[in-house]
């Protein structure tokens, strides 16, 4: 079935250094991808929504040049923290739709930052 | 927006019994609903959902119930069992896969 590799599962860094998350879809293609945020004993927040060859569209309060967000090709979108402090210390989670099966979305295994 | 649900924050089941977990959601043009299973340090895992023009599906020991009068919606699951206990939440969306997701339910499973 399809699936969504994600990586890294986790990454620990110094506050003020960028740290990129990959998103792939690894046997479908994905045009639109979806980044959430999780924060503990939270629900998922949609952050951003990646499109493949133009720009991402981001919700209302995310900051855009915080969160860089560069969807190059049709099956991988990647997530940049720029220049990361401890409050952006969260779940990180993507997900990608496909209608080649039932289910019609699959996310990624999230990765967990910590910002020192 | 985030849906907020009239739900448990948490919920305890004895081993074999029937678990019903509550969600409200508030748009009501959402058309589609997915109830997702999280275990700590993962991802989101698909459960079952149901479309707008239904009102009832079930699966493999699992029924979502969907009421658009009320904009509520309900995950039964039967003879609940220890790999049960997660956090579940609902999402909705409309005409696309840009999920709201509710405020999630904790589920343990008392031996």
């Amino acid at each position: 079935g399809a699936v969504v590799s994600q990586h890294p599962s986790w990454v620990i860094c110094k506050s003020g250094t960028s740290v990129k998350i990959e998103c792939r879809s690894l046997d479908f293609q994905a045009t639109t991808m979806f980044w959430y945020r999780q924060f503990p004993k939270q629900s998922l927040m949609l952050m951003a929504t990646s499109n493949e060859g133009s720009k991402a569209t981001y919700e209302q309060g995310v900051e855009k040049d915080k969160f860089l967000i560069n969807h190059a090709s049709l099956t991988l979108s990647t997530l940049t923290v720029t220049s990361a402090h401890p409050e952006d210390s969260s779940f990180y989670i993507c997900s990608a739709p496909t209608e080649s099966t039932n289910e019609k979305l699959f996310f990624g295994s999230g990765t967990q930052l910590s910002v020192l | 927006g985030e849906s907020v649900g009239l739900h448990l924050p948490t919920l305890s089941v004895q081993e074999g019994d029937n678990s019903i977990i509550n969600c409200a959601y508030s748009n009501s043009a959402s058309d589609y609903f997915i109830w997702y299973k999280q275990e700590s340090g993962k991802g989101p895992q698909f459960i079952i959902d149901i479309r707008s023009n239904m009102d009832k599906r079930q699966g493999q020991r699992v029924t979502v119930l969907l009421n658009k009068t009320v904009k509520h919606l309900s995950l039964q699951i039967a003879a609940t069992q220890p790999g049960d206990s997660a956090v579940y939440f609902c999402a909705e969306t409309f005409n696309d896969y840009k999920l709201s997701f509710g405020a999630g339910t904790t589920v343990t499973v008392r031996a």
